[in-house]
């Protein structure tokens, strides 16, 4: 049922750098996915979707890699307050994995 | 701005014990789900439902119930708590399963002694 897999990290990274996580699915029917945001005792929330053109938001680029099946999150000029955990998921589907922790560390 | 409401945030039962998770939206979404998150490990789906009279269930269902009697109510019934039932519940809901953004409660934390 879980149709991705990501690296669980943790990523721990300077406040300032930039950091980029990878999603790689199974599915190569799945066309868009998204990206959730998870702090530490809270529910997560979305963050950003993905769709073949790609996304972006600020700090944050999500890009879909079609050919390689993979979707990747990148965060520019990291923050303290990006630590979380990000999870990716396929728009069709409620089955989350353990996501990718990722500290900033001052 | 109410979306999905948990109730209890807190709960502390005895083993053996029986309870019930509240979970209503306002948001008129078709879909609602369960999710237990145990700590330092994801989300594991519980139960879900497409609609008001139909439940499946998800990854991880014994020990757990639910019922769909209206659009807006998914409660979780936890019958004789055990420890590894010690966790914290999250309920959520999104209007349809395809494309469809999930929006979480705030969570239920539960422990079992």
């Amino acid at each position: 049922r879980k149709e991705v897999e990501q690296d669980p990290g943790p990523f721990n990274v300077p406040e300032g750098a930039t950091v980029a996580f990878n999603c790689t699915y199974s599915n190569s029917a799945s066309q868009s996915f998204f990206w959730y945001r998870q702090d530490c005792r809270k529910e997560p929330k979305l963050l950003m979707s993905v769709y073949s053109s790609g996304n972006e938001d600020g700090r944050f680029t999500a890009q879909l890699n079609r050919a390689s099946q993979y979707i990747s999150l990148l965060i520019r000029d990291s923050k303290l307050s990006d630590s979380a955990t990000y999870l990716c998921v396929p728009s069709n589907q409620f089955y989350f994995g353990t996501g990718t922790s990722l500290t900033v560390i001052p | 701005n109410a979306g999905v409401t948990q109730t209890p945030k807190f709960r502390i039962l005895k083993i053996g014990q029986s309870m019930t998770l509240q979970c209503t939206q306002d948001m008129n979404h078709n879909y609602m789900y369960w999710y237990r998150q145990d700590p330092g490990m994801g989300l594991k789906l519980i139960y879900y439902s497409v609609g008001a009279g139909i439940t499946d269930k998800g990854e991880v269902p014994n020990g757990y119930n639910v019922s769909r009697s209206t659009t807006e109510d998914f409660p979780l019934r936890l019958e004789l708590a055990a420890p590894s039932q010690t966790s914290v519940y999250f309920c959520a809901s999104s209007p349809g399963g395809g494309g469809n953004t999930i929006y979480f409660g705030e969570g239920s934390w539960l422990t079992v002694v």
